[in-house]
C-alpha cells in the first residue's frame, strides 16, 4: 500500500496571505486528489491532478483559489491562496492505486486568523 | 452519484461483534459498496469492497443484500481502536475514481 505524507501537518495563516500543501507518495501513482474536511463535516474532493496535466477541479472549487501543481509522479501541491477565515479546514491529498482502493495523507490543518 | 443512507452514530461494548447498516436504494448494476473510515486526526482509511458477493478481510466483513439496496460493515470483535467514523461509499466501476463522501456513521466503542 502506498504511503503518503503531507507537509505541513499544520499551521496558522493570517488572512489574505497563502499556504501552499505538499503531498509526497513513496510510489509513483497515476491518479492524486486533494480534499477538503471542514470542521465537523465530511470530505469534499476539490480536484484530481494527473501527472503532465492540468486538474480537474470539482464544482465550486476554482484554479484561482486553490492552483495544483503535479510535476512527477509522486509529488504534488495545493496552494490555498487570498485566506480567508472560511478557509481553516483539513486538506488531505490521496492517491489510488491498481486495487481500486485509495490511500490517504494525514492531512494538514489550517487555522486562518 | 448514486447516494447512501447510514445512521448518524452507534454504540458498541468492546469485543462484541457491530454491525453497521448502510442503505443505497439507487445503486446502479455498476457500483462497487466500498468501505472506509476515518480514526480521530486522522486521514481516512481502506475497509473493504465488494460487487454483490460478501466480502471478508483481515480488518471486517461486507454483507451485500441480495438485491444491493443495503449492505453491513461487520467488525467481528470491536476494540477501542475501532472507534471512527465509518462511511460507506458508492464508486462506480472501472475508470472512475471518485470517491463521494456521505456523512457516515460515528462509531463509539464502550470498554
Amino acid at each position: 500500500s502506498a504511503v503518503i505524507s503531507q507537509k505541513p501537518s499544520r499551521d496558522i495563516c493570517q488572512r489574505g496571505t497563502s499556504l501552499t500543501i505538499q503531498c509526497q507518495v513513496d510510489s509513483q501513482v497515476t491518479m492524486m486528489f486533494w480534499y477538503r474536511q471542514q470542521p465537523g463535516q465530511s470530505l469534499t474532493l476539490i480536484a484530481t491532478a494527473n501527472q503532465g496535466s492540468e486538474a480537474t477541479y470539482e464544482s465550486g472549487f476554482v484554479i484561482d483559489k486553490f492552483p495544483i501543481s503535479r510535476p512527477n509522479l509522486t509529488f504534488s501541491t495545493l496552494t490555498v491562496s487570498n485566506l480567508s477565515p472560511e478557509d481553516s479546514s483539513i486538506y488531505l491529498c490521496s492517491v489510488e492505486e491498481y486495487t481500486d482502493t485509495q490511500y490517504f495523507g494525514p492531512g494538514t490543518r489550517l487555522t486562518v486568523l | 452519484d448514486a447516494k447512501t443512507t447510514q445512521p448518524n452514530s452507534m454504540e458498541s461494548n468492546e469485543e462484541e461483534p457491530v454491525h453497521l447498516p448502510c442503505n443505497h436504494s439507487t445503486i446502479s448494476g455498476t457500483d462497487y459498496i466500498h468501505w472506509y473510515r476515518q480514526l480521530p486526526s486522522q486521514g481516512p482509511e481502506y475497509v473493504i469492497h465488494g460487487l454483490t458477493s460478501n466480502v471478508n478481510n483481515r480488518m471486517a466483513s461486507l454483507a451485500i443484500a441480495e438485491d444491493r439496496k443495503s449492505s453491513t460493515l461487520i467488525l467481528h470483535r470491536a476494540t477501542l481502536r475501532d472507534a471512527a467514523v465509518y462511511y460507506c461509499i458508492l464508486k462506480t466501476g472501472a475508470g472512475s475514481y471518485q470517491l463521494t463522501f456521505g456523512k457516515g456513521t460515528k462509531l463509539s466503542v464502550i470498554p
